[in-house]
């Protein structure tokens, strides 16, 4: 079974300011991929970022950079120059060979003008 | 080009009335899933099915939930008898690969359909 654990529930930011979003996960699999989803009030999923469990390079997109931790089973979200438009949901999810995601409980973010 | 849509996007039910629900993949996608978010949760995996195959059902909660996909495209989420307890967001994700395929990680999500039960 796969399980993945986001133990805040909220956290807030400044505009222009960097935070950090955690979550912990277990697998049994040895190949699996990790992901970050966005989802605003609209519930339209929006992939943030992902990352192979295979590559040891954390991955990032343009503000958006990952803390890889395999030997812990860590997989961070940094999110830098945090904009108004970042106030969202926040999920961290993982998939395995059967392709089906497991989700954590979500975080809520919100950027403070 | 067009996303996965779904309808309708809220239903309100009354308590032991049947529901379905859609969703239109997109076009040439061969795996979708459905997913039941409910309030202040993530999402949670209820079926899969590879065209028009239905390979995986184990998160679906109980015998009163039934999916289809009988020409491997549109997809309908039937909840017989609905229960309070189904009040939830429900998700509809397409990925342009066969599950347990290279790069089958991918999914696009619907915007999904918000099921009330009164």
């Amino acid at each position: 079974a796969q399980t993945v654990t986001q133990s805040q529930p909220e956290m807030s930011v400044q505009e222009a300011e960097t935070v950090t979003l955690s979550c912990t996960y277990d697998t049994s699999e040895s190949d699996y991929y990790l992901f970050w989803y966005k989802q605003p009030p609209s519930r339209q999923m929006i992939l943030v970022i992902r990352q192979e469990a295979y590559k040891q390079q954390n991955a990032t997109e343009n503000r958006f950079s990952v803390n890889f931790q395999k030997a812990a089973k860590s997989f961070s979200l940094k999110i830098s120059d945090s904009q108004l438009g970042d106030a969202a949901m926040y999920f961290c999810a993982l998939t395995g060979a059967n392709s089906k995601l497991t989700f954590g409980k979500g975080i809520t973010l919100s950027v403070r003008p | 080009g067009a996303g996965v849509s779904q309808s309708p996007r809220y239903k309100v039910a009354k308590r032991g009335q049947d529901v379905a629900l859609r969703c239109d993949p997109i076009s040439g996608h061969v795996s979708l899933f459905w997913y039941q978010q409910a309030l202040g949760q993530g999402p949670e995996f209820l079926t899969y099915f590879q065209n028009e195959a239905q390979l995986d059902k184990s998160g679906l909660p109980s015998d009163r939930f039934f999916a289809e996909r009988p020409e491997g495209s549109v997809s309908t989420l039937k909840i017989q008898r609905t229960q309070q307890e189904d009040s939830a967001v429900y998700l509809c994700a397409s990925s342009p690969r066969a599950a347990r395929t290279p790069f089958s990680y991918e999914q696009y999500f619907g915007p999904g359909t918000r099921l009330t039960v009164t």
